[in-house]
Formats: structure tokens, sequence, C-alpha cells
């Protein structure tokens, strides 16, 4: 499959844990994106990278939020301290340039 | 502020019918236009993409319209089937220089009855 994959599917975690969420985009894509869909809601961006490089950052993505994409090709998430407001759909998409963006299935968070 | 409306909410037909889904925006600069399905559980997948001068793009039973006069869009689906059942978003792309960020709607949820 050489579509955008992201581990884990489904994360439960009780408050104040830390989690952190994979994403493994289509190989030749140089632009990763990170977004959060809450129920009933479009997605909505978080960050993105372009290469290794992050060059943009949500007013959404708090201080408990870091992304990383250390070699330019996959890319983590990861949420400390999680809050039951952090309970979201986390979607992945990558891209060549500008070209279209191909979405990952989403990682599912909920916090206990 | 950037801004990507849709109408209804919901929808629920009959499998055979056809409908119509609809979409204001208010985004500046404007590149393009996308409509998206959305499996519940899944990420979004695209159907059709229009830029300022296109008024029309089909894919299969899906014909998207753009009139980027009056900043609307809206999605056919003729002869329903039960698959169709989705969450439709219709997504604006609000810069098409460096950040190239997609601004969505709240979508359309469809259903489709047997």
């Amino acid at each position: 499959d050489t579509g955008v994959s992201q581990n884990p599917r489904h994360k439960i975690t009780k408050r104040g844990q830390n989690v952190t969420f994979r994403c493994d985009p289509i190989s030749e894509h140089n632009r990763l994106y990170w977004y959060r869909q809450t129920l009933g809601q479009g997605p909505e961006f978080l960050t993105y990278f372009q290469n290794e490089a992050q060059l943009e950052k949500s007013r959404l993505l708090s201080d408990r939020f870091s992304a990383e994409r250390p070699k330019g090709s996959f890319s983590t998430l990861e949420i400390q301290r999680t809050e039951q407001g952090d309970s979201a759909m986390y979607l992945c998409a990558s891209s060549q340039d500008y070209d279209e963006q191909y979405f990952g299935p989403g990682t599912r968070l909920t916090v206990t | 502020k950037n801004q990507v409306e849709q109408s209804p909410q919901s929808l629920i037909i009959l499998e055979g019918k056809n409908c119509t889904l609809q979409c204001n925006y208010t985004v500046s600069p404007f590149s393009n236009l996308r409509w998206y399905k959305q499996d519940t559980g899944r990420g979004p997948v695209s159907l059709t993409i229009m830029t300022f001068s296109e008024n029309t793009k089909s894919n299969g039973r899906y014909t998207a319209t753009l009139d980027a006069d009056t900043k609307q869009s809206s999605l056919h689906i003729t002869a329903s089937q039960l698959s169709d059942s989705a969450s439709y978003i219709c997504v604006v792309s609000a810069d098409g220089g460096a950040t190239n960020k997609l601004i969505f709607g709240t979508g359309t949820l469809l259903a489709v009855q047997p």
C-alpha cells in the first residue's frame, strides 16, 4: 500500500498522560500536514513540514503539542499532559509541493 | 475571516435518488475548491478539484460546480448508492503560495437508505 499510513488507529489514554502518533507519508511527497478533527466538524490545520523543516504552526498547537519530521520522511505528533479537550481525530496528509494532499486514515484519540 | 459553510448539515435520501449539496465560501485569495468524501472513521478522499477558471467538474456520478463570482459551489450526486453514505466536505485552498493551507467546511452528512 503506497498511501499515507498512521499509527495507532485508536488511542485511549488517561488525562495527564503523554501520547505520540506516527504518520508515514507517500514516499515521494516532500510536504506533510497534521490536522485535528472533532466530531461533526471539518479538519483544522495544525502544522506542516516541507521536508524536515516545520514551516508553519497553527495557534491551535499549544505548548503541549510538538511535531517532528527528523529525516524528512515519517513524522510524529506528541501531546504532553493530555486533556479531555484533546480528544479528536488526528489526521495526517502529504503532498508533493502544492499538489493535492492525500490523507491518512487518522488516529482517534480519546482522553478519559 | 476565511470561512467555508455547507448546507444542509445532514441529508437522508433513498437509494437511486439524486441530491445536491451546497457550499458557500469567503476565502481570499482563492486558489482552488475541492470536494472530499469522508467515510466514518476514515480520512477524507478527494472527489473533485476546481480552479478559478473552471465551473464544472465530474467524477463518475459526482458533479461539482463552481461560481467564483458568487463564491458558491455545489456537489450533485446522481443515482445514489448505499456506499455514498458519508460526510461530504467542501474545502477551499486559501493560498496557492507557500502554505497551500486548506480551509474545511463542517461537512454534509449524507445517509442513503434502501
